[in-house]
C-alpha cells in the first residue's frame, strides 16, 4: 500500500456544485496533515491545514477520520478558479518528512 | 508572508556539467527540503536539512548533493548532469516538526 493515496481523477463538475476529495494514508502514527493546491506549471500551495476536529474555510471543510486512516477535502460553490489540483500531505508518522500524494485534479466548468 | 527564493525560473544546462541550484527563504526556518515534480510521479523529495551544515537523504538522492552554510540558504547539486535530471525542481522551507511547508516557485531544468 502506498503511504499516500489520491484518486488521480480528473472530476470535471459544473460551477456551483460540491465536490469531495479522499485521501488515505498508510501510516498509523503520522500526526500532521495538510492540504495544498498546485495549479498548471506553478509550486504547490498551502490551502488549508486538517484538524483532528475537522475545520472549515470558507468554502472549503477538510476532515480528519484517524479510524479509518484518511482525509477529505469539501469544496461546495465550485468556482471555476477552483480548477487545480489537490494534493494531500501526511507527515511520516514521528518525523517532519512530508510525505505528498500524488493529487487530484479538478475541473470546474461553466 | 513567508518568502521561499529560487535563483532560477528557467534553467538549461549540458550533460556531464555541475549544477547549483538555490534556494532562500526569509523565514528563519529550521527545515529545508528539494524535491523533483515530473508528470504521473508526484514530488519526490532529493534532499532535506533541519539545520544548518545537517543533510539527510531523501526518496531519491542518486546523482544530487547539497549544501547549508546558512539558515536562510539551502543548495542543490547536480554533480554531473544527466538528461534523466530535466524536471521541474522545487524547493521548500518549514518551521519545525508539524508545521506546514512552503515553496519557492520552482525551477525547470532542462539538460541537453
Amino acid at each position: 500500500r502506498k503511504e499516500v493515496e489520491q484518486d488521480p481523477g480528473p472530476f470535471n463538475v459544473p460551477e456551483g456544485a460540491t465536490v469531495a476529495f479522499n485521501c488515505t494514508y498508510s501510516n498509523s502514527a503520522s500526526q500532521s496533515f495538510f492540504w495544498y493546491r498546485q495549479d498548471c506549471r506553478k509550486e504547490p500551495k498551502l490551502l488549508m491545514s486538517v484538524y483532528s476536529s475537522g475545520n472549515e474555510d470558507g468554502r472549503f471543510t477538510a476532515q480528519l477520520n484517524r479510524a479509518s486512516q484518511y482525509i477529505s477535502l469539501l469544496i461546495r460553490d465550485s468556482k471555476l478558479s477552483d480548477s487545480a489540483t489537490y494534493l494531500c500531505v501526511v507527515n511520516r508518522g514521528g518525523s517532519y518528512i512530508p510525505t505528498f500524494g500524488r493529487g487530484t485534479s479538478l475541473i470546474v466548468h461553466p | 508572508d513567508v518568502k521561499v527564493t529560487q535563483s532560477s525560473r528557467y534553467l538549461v544546462k549540458r550533460t556531464g556539467e555541475k549544477v547549483f541550484l538555490e534556494c532562500v527563504q526569509d523565514m528563519d526556518h529550521e527545515n529545508m527540503f528539494w524535491y523533483r515534480q515530473d508528470p504521473g510521479l508526484g514530488l519526490r523529495l532529493i534532499y532535506f536539512s533541519y539545520d544548518v551544515k545537517m543533510k539527510e537523504k531523501g526518496d531519491i538522492p542518486e546523482g544530487y548533493s547539497v549544501s547549508r552554510e546558512k539558515k536562510e540558504r539551502f543548495s542543490l547539486i547536480l554533480e554531473s548532469a544527466s538528461t534523466n535530471q530535466t524536471s521541474m525542481y522545487l524547493c521548500a522551507s518549514s518551521f519545525g516538526g508539524n508545521q506546514p511547508q512552503h515553496f519557492g516557485d520552482g525551477t525547470r531544468l532542462s539538460i541537453l
